[in-house]
């Protein structure tokens, strides 16, 4: 059974950083590309970032684009947000998914809650 | 970008009715990249169809995607109680990968 688990949300301030991991487990994590997709509250999804297997290639949207880094450890099967220059625009449920375009990422996390506040 | 736009944003709909959510994108894409989600409060969006119109594994039949270029639909045949939920449709063609506005499912 596919698992994805969130983690490193918080209350952060305008302009700091947080950490945001996502530990998988029940499938080969090194096989797949992932993504990340926010949803602010009470808003729509967002696309966030997306990876492929090898790490070689990342993929974000302007309004992440240059703050925000995507990366992956395979050999501890987990994925990872860095995310910069927080805004309170940022404010949302991440959630990380198995997958990226074809086909499209699948979430099953309980996703992580980031706060950008003052 | 491309935008995506769903229709209607929410809709009132009762037990065993048949109902169509559609998803206009600004640009033609392939039908390859055109997916459907379905998402309950508090939890995480769920992929119900794929390439248009292709069922995920494990989503019922009663779920049904069509459409090409810019035009998509989703069809629920039979609306059943557990089927009322928040629908997106999501392009995968070009970066940044877009969401439509999302299409609420209630109870009448």
């Amino acid at each position: 059974e596919v698992q994805l688990v969130e983690s490193g949300g918080g209350l952060v301030q305008p302009g700091g950083s947080l950490r945001l991991s996502c530990a998988a487990s029940g499938f080969t994590f090194g096989s797949y590309a992932m993504s990340w997709v926010r949803q602010a509250p009470g808003k729509g999804l967002e696309w966030v970032s997306s990876i492929s297997a090898s790490g070689g290639n990342t993929y974000y949207p302007d309004s992440v684009k240059g703050r925000f880094t995507i990366s992956r450890d395979n050999s501890k099967n987990t994925l990872y947000l860095q995310m910069n220059s927080l805004r309170a625009d940022d404010t949302a449920v991440y959630y990380c998914g198995r997958g990226r375009r074809d086909p499209p990422a699948e979430y099953c996390g309980q996703g992580t809650l980031v706060t950008v506040s003052s | 970008d491309i935008q995506m736009t769903q229709s209607p944003s929410s809709l009132s709909a009762s037990v065993g009715d048949r109902v169509t959510i559609t998803c206009r994108a600004s640009q033609s894409i392939s039908r390859n990249y055109l997916n459907w989600y379905q998402q309950k409060p508090g939890k995480a969006p769920k992929v119900l169809i794929y390439a248009a119109s292709s069922l995920q594994s494990g989503v019922p039949s009663r779920f049904s995607g069509s459409g090409s270029e810019t035009d998509f639909t989703l069809t629920i045949s039979s609306l059943q109680p557990e089927d009322f939920a928040t629908y997106y449709c999501q392009q995968t063609y070009s970066t940044p990968f877009t969401f439509g506005g999302g299409t609420k499912v209630e109870i009448k």
